[in-house]
């Protein structure tokens, strides 16, 4: 069965600092996968996303992720946390079901806290 | 209005009531998606429609009744809820067919409280 693990439930960082995000999953065939972001009081925002081709994609707000077939992981990396990043953080694995819509599976999420 | 809107925002409802959430796509999807936000729970699929015909009910309470008359629209219809529905209640669409399909986009969600 599909899962996604993020290991990290909760982060602090120092503003200014680097961010890794790490992302686990277990699905059989090849994965689509995404980053998402969630503020307080909203929605997921998409961040980035992976279907394909170069294993090193490019995001917004300055965010990216590596995906690592050897280790079944699709870590999200900035170099430079601001403030505004503070937030909570889901990966998610696509998962083809032979029909016209395929599935997300999330995983639990990593909340970001940013010490100024 | 952009994306995905959700209404109301906030709902607060006893155990009797009935009352309705609503989601509006301005994306020009075909999919669209009710999932399930609890503290400390991954999300919760609920509902998908594909193209106003609904594809999938994971095994849901009969409690929620969805329904979508366009792929446009899409509500939860709510009654005799339990405080263990509290939760935020979050609307997604997406294109259908091929890698789209798989790009989901959340509205702000609706935040109910069943008391």
């Amino acid at each position: 069965a599909q899962s996604v693990t993020q290991p990290d439930i909760h982060i602090t960082v120092s503003e200014g600092a680097s961010l890794e995000l790490r992302c686990n999953y277990s699905y059989g065939a090849t994965p689509y996968l995404f980053w998402y972001v969630q503020s307080p009081g909203q929605g997921l925002q998409l961040l980035l996303k992976y279907f394909s081709g170069d294993t090193l994609v490019q995001g917004i707000k300055g965010f990216e992720a590596e995906f690592k077939r050897s280790q079944s992981s699709f870590n999200l990396r900035k170099p430079s946390v601001h403030w505004s990043d503070a937030a909570e953080y889901f990966c998610a694995v696509g998962v083809d079901r032979g029909s016209t819509l395929g599935r997300l599976y999330f995983g639990r999420g990593t909340q970001l806290t940013v010490w100024p | 209005e952009t994306g995905v809107t959700q209404t109301p925002r906030h709902l607060v409802m006893g155990m009797t009531n009935k009352k309705s959430l609503k989601c509006e796509q301005h994306l020009g999807h075909n999919a669209m998606y009710w999932y399930k936000q609890s503290a400390k729970k991954p999300l919760e699929l609920m509902f998908v429609y594909n193209f106003k015909e609904q594809t999938e009910n994971n095994s849901v309470p009969s409690r929620f009744s969805p329904e979508c008359p366009n792929s446009s629209h899409l509500f939860l219809h709510l009654h005799t809820l339990q405080p263990e529905d509290s939760a935020l209640y979050l609307c997604a669409s997406s294109q259908v067919g091929g890698f789209s399909s798989y790009e989901q986009y959340f509205g702000p969600g609706t935040r109910l409280t069943v008391t």
